[in-house]
């Protein structure tokens, strides 16, 4: 079946840093992709749709200019956290969807988490 | 604009036990609706969606799910339930502007007793 494929799936790195998540979709183009952000015990919030050739599109809050979506081909799409603090840490989840089935149903990568020291 | 909520943030069952998850959704036309499976140190898994037609579903690992307009709800059902079943369990809404774009309610997280 499909597969969503993010890496890395831990990250560690120093406040001041930027850190860059992949998210590829194995076998299948993915024309729209979607980032979400999960923390700790908590819902899983839709940040942006990251959308093929063009601009993603934030949701309300999402700081774009902190938050840096790339989605350069059919298969890649990167969320860049810039200039990362602590307080950016959290579980960091993509998704894709398998465009020309007719089921349009979203397939999930097994998330990133990021650690900021 | 749509939301979805989930009325218990933890439940505990027995092994063979029967199961059933609340979720209750806010959306002033036909929603698409979704629950989803996460376990540790894995991606988001489809239970079942329910688009249109009959409104009881029927997913994998033998989940079921009834669609109930006039409640606006969408509980999640198993007749009995595995240890391998605990999980943190999300109930989800299509935006209406597609499908694809969905919002999740806060989650139910389900411990299993052997």
């Amino acid at each position: 079946g499909a597969v969503v494929s993010q890496h890395p799936s831990r990250v560690i790195c120093k406040s001041g840093t930027s850190v860059k998540i992949e998210c590829r979709s194995l076998d299948f183009q993915a024309t729209t992709m979607f980032w979400y952000r999960q923390f700790p015990k908590k819902s899983l919030m839709l940040m942006a749709t990251s959308n093929e050739g063009s601009k993603a599109t934030y949701e309300q809050g999402v700081e774009k200019d902190k938050f840096l979506i790339n989605h350069a081909s059919l298969t890649l799409s990167t969320l860049t956290v810039t200039s990362a603090h602590p307080e950016d840490s959290s579980f960091y989840i993509c998704s894709a969807t398998i465009q020309g089935t007719g089921a349009n149903v979203l397939t999930f990568g097994a998330g990133s988490r990021l650690t900021v020291l | 604009a749509q939301s979805v909520t989930q009325p218990d943030i933890h439940i505990t069952v027995s092994e063979g036990a029967s199961l059933e998850l609340r979720c209750n959704y806010s959306y002033g036309a036909t929603p698409y609706l979704f629950w989803y499976v996460q376990s540790p140190g894995q991606g988001l898994q489809l239970l079942l969606k329910y688009f249109s037609g009959d409104t009881l579903v029927q997913g994998i690992k033998g989940f079921e799910a009834e669609f109930k307009r006039s409640q606006s709800s969408f509980n999640l059902r198993k007749p009995s339930v595995h240890w391998s079943d605990a999980a943190e369990y999300f109930c989800a809404v299509g935006d209406g502007t597609s499908y694809d774009k969905v919002i999740f309610g806060p989650g139910t997280s389900l411990s299993v007793i052997p």
